[in-house]
């Protein structure tokens, strides 16, 4: 039981590439979502999805697309990278029950775009 | 809107003292509270929750937090601090009103116990 994975741990882009960010978990939960983590920022919501096929903006949504086409995984999309991307992006799952309302992490992915 | 706030960016605690992370919250219903801890390198790792009933919750490696509605805060404390306590602790709110499914987390607060 691997938990939430992350692919890949680190990366280096140019501005204006594009990469595609994957999350993958073998716990069976509904939702999943897309953290960014900076220095004193806290983690902030970046889209999230509760069902296969299903996907919602965050807080912090401009310049990413994410897409749900199976219910294990989630794919977090850059189109054209910016400095202001560089970050740390976490992906997270839970399941649906409000008793059960509990986050499960990956590893996170460092980004740095130059 | 729901918000949360961590007072403190650093807490400073000698080895076998008492800790205190404090952490206020808003929301327009009923919160749901959590605590997350973060290692170095590390995605952050769930330590407990506050959903509905006992104001005092008990969670992983020894913390415990209470839920004070009047003050609209959740502390999170342990009785006797290690040093591998030492990481970043990070209190997040959800309005149980909201119809959302987001979670809003606090800017986080480093803990360092001094051996």
């Amino acid at each position: 039981n691997a938990g939430v994975t992350q692919t890949p741990k680190f990366r280096v882009l140019k501005t204006g590439q594009s990469m595609t960010l994957l999350c993958a978990q073998d716990m069976n939960h509904e939702y999943m979502y897309w953290y960014r983590q900076d220095p004193g920022m806290g983690l902030r919501l970046i889209h999230y999805s509760v069902g296969e096929g299903t996907t919602a903006k965050g807080e912090v949504p401009d310049g990413y697309n994410v897409s749900r086409l199976k219910k294990q995984n989630f794919l977090l999309g850059l189109e054209s990278a910016a400095p202001s991307q560089t970050s740390v992006y976490f992906c997270a799952s839970s399941y649906e029950r409000v008793e059960e309302e509990t986050q499960y992490f990956g590893p996170g992915t460092r980004l740095l775009v130059l | 809107a729901q918000s949360v706030a961590q007072p403190e960016d650093q807490v400073n605690v000698a080895e076998g003292n008492p800790l205190t992370v404090k952490c206020t919250y808003s929301v327009s219903g009923n919160p749901y509270l959590f605590w997350y801890v973060q290692y170095p390198n590390r995605g952050l790792q769930f330590l407990l929750k506050y959903i509905t009933g006992d104001n005092l919750v008990k969670g992983s490696y020894g913390f415990e937090a209470e839920f004070n509605k009047s003050q609209t805060s959740f502390h999170l404390k342990k009785p006797s601090a290690l040093v591998s306590d030492s990481a970043l602790y990070f209190c997040a709110v959800r309005d149980s009103g909201a119809g959302s499914y987001q979670l809003t987390f606090g800017k986080g607060t480093k803990l360092s116990v001094i051996p």
